[in-house]
């Protein structure tokens, strides 16, 4: 099965400070990751998601990279606030006995001090 | 558009317990549905999911149990809670959602077990 690694498991920055989440996966034919945010006692919802035949997206402050070689992707968010304080998960879907199963990060606690 | 609810939101049962939470899925047909467990602090674990009515599939193996009677319809029950069953549930489906599969949450259910 697939096996995401996320890193670092906690993160504090001043405000206005760039924020970089990192993850890497195992499964080469897995073709689609998410980012989930997390708010304290809340659903994860997804924030933005990248597809292999793409090396970068953007929305406003948060951006994903992807480097299919390495297999690694890495969230970006630029000008943090402190909102964007929150627990932070990266995911890859993928194949297993003819099923769509979805593996998650670790999580990543980023901490936005104003 | 496709709506995921869950129920109860939260509930306190003593060790020993049964246990049943309930999942529907709205304005899709066939959904991949998924229970995940979220322990204090912690990542997200998926511990069931289903491809079609009663199809289920574990993931780990624990006192907890899945059933799908009808297509948009994923239960998650036991018969015996133990101390270790505290956690935040989260029911997923894995769907079309603005032209994209990805996958998306319920609003949880907290079970705290005493």
């Amino acid at each position: 099965g697939e096996n995401v690694e996320q890193h670092p498991s906690t993160l504090s920055v001043q405000e206005g400070d760039s924020a970089v989440i990192k993850c890497t996966y195992s499964d080469s034919a897995s073709n689609y990751f998410p980012w989930y945010k997390q708010e304290l006692g809340k659903r994860p919802q997804l924030i933005i998601d990248i597809r292999s035949n793409v090396g970068e997206k953007k929305d406003q402050r948060i951006a994903v990279t992807l480097n299919k070689t390495a297999k690694h992707f890495s969230l970006h968010i630029t000008e943090t606030q402190p909102e964007d304080s929150a627990v932070y998960f990266c995911a890859a879907p993928f194949i297993s006995g003819g099923y769509q199963k979805v593996t998650f990060g670790i999580g990543t606690k980023l901490q936005v001090i104003p | 558009s496709q709506t995921i609810h869950q129920w109860p939101a939260t509930l306190v049962q003593p060790v020993g317990s049964p246990l049943s939470l309930e999942c529907t899925v709205e304005g899709t047909s066939n959904p991949n549905l998924y229970w995940y467990r979220q322990a204090a602090g912690r990542g997200l674990q998926l511990l069931f999911y289903s491809v079609g009515i009663g199809q289920i599939s574990s993931e780990v193996p624990q006192n907890l149990s899945a059933s799908r009677p009808q297509d948009r319809q994923f239960i998650l029950s036991s018969k015996k809670l133990l101390l270790s069953d505290s956690g935040f549930y989260l029911c997923a489906w894995f769907g079309q959602s603005s032209g994209a599969n990805v996958l998306t949450f319920g609003a949880g259910s907290r079970l705290t077990v005493l």
